[in-house]
C-alpha cells in the first residue's frame, strides 16, 4: 500500500520568514495530494490540495509543488504569521473506484515564534 | 449551518464495555470515513463508507465496527475487543464528485 514521509517533524520559524514542508509518496499510482491544517483539540481543515496532472498550485501566501518523477511535493508558507502555528499533515490518494483513501505523513509541529 | 458533527466531545470507556461515537453530516456526501490519531502520528484509517448499508475495513479496523443505515449518519462503535482505545478519532466525509475529504471537529475517548 501507499506509504507518506513527511519532514521535519517541528518546525520553528521567525514571524515573517517562509516555511517549507516535504513529503515523499511510494506509490506511483497515487494523483491527489491534499494538505491539511490542525489546531490543537479540532479536526484537520484542508488548506490546499494538488492533482498530479499539475507542477505547482498557489493560493495567497500558500503554494503546493509536485514532483511525479521523484514523487515528492512540498507545502511553502511565505510570510508567516503567529497563526500559521498549527500541525499540518500531507496526505496521497487515488482518485479511482478505490474510495479516495487517504494515507497520511505523521504531520510537521509548526511554530511561527514573534 | 452545514457541516460535520461528532458527539460527544469526551468519552470515557471503562474495561470491558463498549462504546459508540456519533457522526453526523447535513452535506449530502456520499463518502464517510473514521479515522484514528495517536500523539506524534498521521489519521490511520479505521472504516469507510461510499454508500449507504455498504462499509470497508481501512488499515486498523480491528476491535471497531461501524454501520451506514442513513446517509447523514456513520456511528462507529469501540469494541471490548480493541486493547488500547486511547485516541482522537476523526469523521470525515466527501462528495461523489468531490476530491476533498472535510473533517469534524473529532471525539477524544479516554479509558477509566
Amino acid at each position: 500500500g501507499e506509504n507518506v514521509e513527511q519532514h521535519p517533524s517541528t518546525l520553528s520559524v521567525q514571524e515573517g520568514d517562509s516555511a517549507v514542508i516535504k513529503c515523499t509518496y511510494s506509490d506511483s499510482a497515487s494523483n491527489y495530494f491534499p494538505w491539511y491544517k490542525q489546531e490543537l483539540g479540532k479536526g484537520p481543515q484542508l488548506i490546499i490540495d494538488i492533482r498530479s496532472n499539475v507542477g505547482e498550485k498557489k493560493d495567497q501566501r500558500i503554494a503546493v509543488t509536485l514532483n511525479k518523477t521523484a514523487k515528492h511535493f512540498s507545502l511553502h508558507i511565505t510570510e508567516t504569521q503567529p497563526e500559521d502555528s498549527a500541525v499540518y499533515f500531507c496526505a496521497a490518494s487515488i482518485l479511482t473506484g478505490g474510495g479516495n483513501k487517504l494515507t497520511f505523513g505523521t504531520g510537521t509541529q509548526l511554530k511561527v515564534e514573534l | 449551518d452545514g457541516g460535520i458533527t461528532q458527539s460527544p466531545k469526551y468519552l470515557f470507556r471503562k474495561e470491558g464495555q463498549n462504546v459508540t461515537l456519533s457522526c453526523e453530516q447535513n452535506l449530502n456526501h456520499d463518502a464517510m470515513y473514521w479515522y484514528r490519531q495517536d500523539p506524534g502520528q498521521g489519521l490511520r484509517l479505521i472504516y469507510y463508507s461510499q454508500i449507504v448499508n455498504d462499509f470497508q475495513k481501512g488499515d486498523i479496523a480491528e476491535g471497531y465496527s461501524v454501520s451506514r443505515e442513513k446517509k447523514e449518519s456513520f456511528p462507529l462503535t469501540v469494541t471490548s475487543a480493541q486493547k488500547n482505545p486511547t485516541a482522537f478519532y476523526l469523521c470525515a466525509s466527501r462528495g461523489e464528485i468531490q476530491e476533498t475529504q472535510y473533517f469534524g471537529p473529532g471525539t477524544r475517548l479516554l479509558v477509566l
